[in-house]
């Protein structure tokens, strides 16, 4: 069935460090979207990609879309401590346009100061 | 400052009772989904519905779950009779339905059965 892998599932790194998470799916997804969960709180979406190769970036995060659009990056560059929090990938498939996100697994970001 | 309301945020009870959360999705987004996320098992789609309609409820122990739309402003999740495994925190979330399927999720129910 459709899912989506996401590596690593945890990261600790002192503020100031990189920080990348993967995400992997079988089949060809449509776009994938990325959230961010903040301890204790909910996922809030962050962005979205719809075209393959795609590149997009806010601030110290960057974005990438694999030209297969199978598989999909968050980097965070120079990490601070706001940056605490799960990152979650969500695939969406085929055109049927119904909404429904595959979620990945999430990885949790520990940022030490 | 659209957002989807979740009610209660929190909810302790004893095994056997009965639990009833309810999700008042954004004005206009025409979809709403529920989750359940627990350490182990990460976010898991219990079920979603479309204009009301439920789409696709694969993901819901059907025994003891139910979830229904009365209206387009309310969606409710029931769990009958409640477990100690159903302990996690649940989910609405609504968007559009669209390409640009969004979702934009309300705070959560932490449920906690004993």
């Amino acid at each position: 069935g459709q899912q989506v892998m996401q590596i690593p599932q945890y990261q600790h790194v002192q503020e100031g460090e990189d920080f990348t998470t993967y995400c992997n799916s079988s089949t060809t997804l449509s776009n994938i979207q990325w959230y961010k969960q903040r301890p204790g709180g909910h996922p809030v979406f962050l962005i979205q990609l719809v075209k393959s190769g795609e590149v997009k970036k806010q601030k110290r995060l960057t974005f990438q879309f694999g030209e297969a659009k199978k598989n999909s990056s968050l980097h965070i560059t120079a990490t601070q401590t706001t940056d605490v929090g799960t990152y979650f990938c969500a695939g969406s498939y085929g055109s049927g346009n119904t909404g429904k996100l595959i979620f990945g697994q999430g990885t949790t970001l520990q940022v030490k100061p | 400052d659209a957002r989807v309301t979740q009610t209660p945020r929190h909810k302790v009870t004893e095994m056997g009772q009965e639990v009833t959360m309810r999700c008042q999705p954004i004005l206009g987004h025409n979809t709403v989904f529920w989750y359940r996320q627990t350490m182990m098992q990460g976010l898991e789609l219990l079920a979603y519905f479309r204009n009301r309609a439920p789409l696709d409820d694969s993901g819901m122990p059907k025994d003891r779950f139910s979830a229904e739309m009365p209206d387009a402003t309310l969606a409710t999740l029931k769990i009958q009779p409640s477990e100690p495994r159903d302990s996690a925190v649940y989910f609405c979330a609504s968007g559009w339905g669209r390409v640009e399927n969004i979702q934009y999720f309300g705070a959560g129910t932490r449920l906690s059965v004993l």
